[in-house]
């Protein structure tokens, strides 16, 4: 199985700074890469496809890059409603396996 | 609109069954593999298993292979996962899913306990 590594766990950060989630990949996965955000007792929302396709509705202040193992999820100017936890997940074969998770908290 | 809704949850015993169903509308259903998806309270997603398309293929997590098995109803529009000799470790909420995508179901929970 692909192992799927988060990095940090928990970031602290204040409204309107920057904030970057890394993901790695213990094998190259290509672009098959997406990014999800969950809030507490909702369902995953899907934030980035394809590594770096913003899924439709979802803000621009979301990036995603990356390819092969490296990849990672920016926030260019954090507003009070992305506090929630972020989830890389493969999708280059089964199973589609997720990061552990990295809760973004409030400074 | 898109919806995915769970349904089939609750408390079973140890050892006991379940079957959990995810009643699909808004999109068309028999384009897209679906995926089961599960958190157990205040931990990570975890993947649990895979139908494709048309149903000829399914896979399944160590952790429940053998125990689990996913199907699809495509004249109703439904899928499933049937649960058998559950654990205490398979307590969780339990997504349905067209991965990759924005349709996710708001989760069932499942409660394995005595």
């Amino acid at each position: 199985d692909i192992q799927m590594t988060q990095s940090p766990s928990t970031l602290s950060a204040s409204v309107g700074d920057r904030v970057t989630i890394t993901c790695r990949a213990s094998q190259s996965i290509s672009n098959w890469l997406a990014w999800y955000q969950q809030k507490p007792g909702k369902a995953p929302k899907l934030l980035i496809y394809k590594a770096s396709s913003l899924e439709s509705g979802v803000p621009s202040r979301f990036s995603g890059s990356g390819s092969g193992t490296e990849f990672t999820l920016t926030i260019s100017s954090l507003q009070p409603d992305d506090f929630a936890t972020y989830y890389c997940q493969q999708y280059n074969g089964y199973p589609y396996t997720f990061g552990q998770g990295t809760k973004l908290e409030i400074k | 609109e898109v919806q995915l809704v769970e349904s089939g949850g609750g408390l079973v015993q140890p050892g006991g069954s379940l079957r959990l169903s995810c009643s699909a509308s808004g999109f068309t259903f028999s384009n897209y593999a679906m995926h089961w998806v599960r958190q157990a309270p205040g931990r990570g997603l975890e993947y649990v298993s895979a139908i494709s398309s048309n149903g000829g293929s399914t896979y399944y997590a160590d952790s429940v292979k053998g125990r689990f098995t996913i199907s699809r109803d495509i004249s109703k529009n439904t899928l499933y996962l049937q649960m058998s000799n559950l654990r205490a470790e398979d307590t969780a909420v339990y997504y349905c899913s067209a991965m990759v995508t924005s349709y996710w179901g708001q989760g069932t929970l499942v409660t394995v306990s005595s």
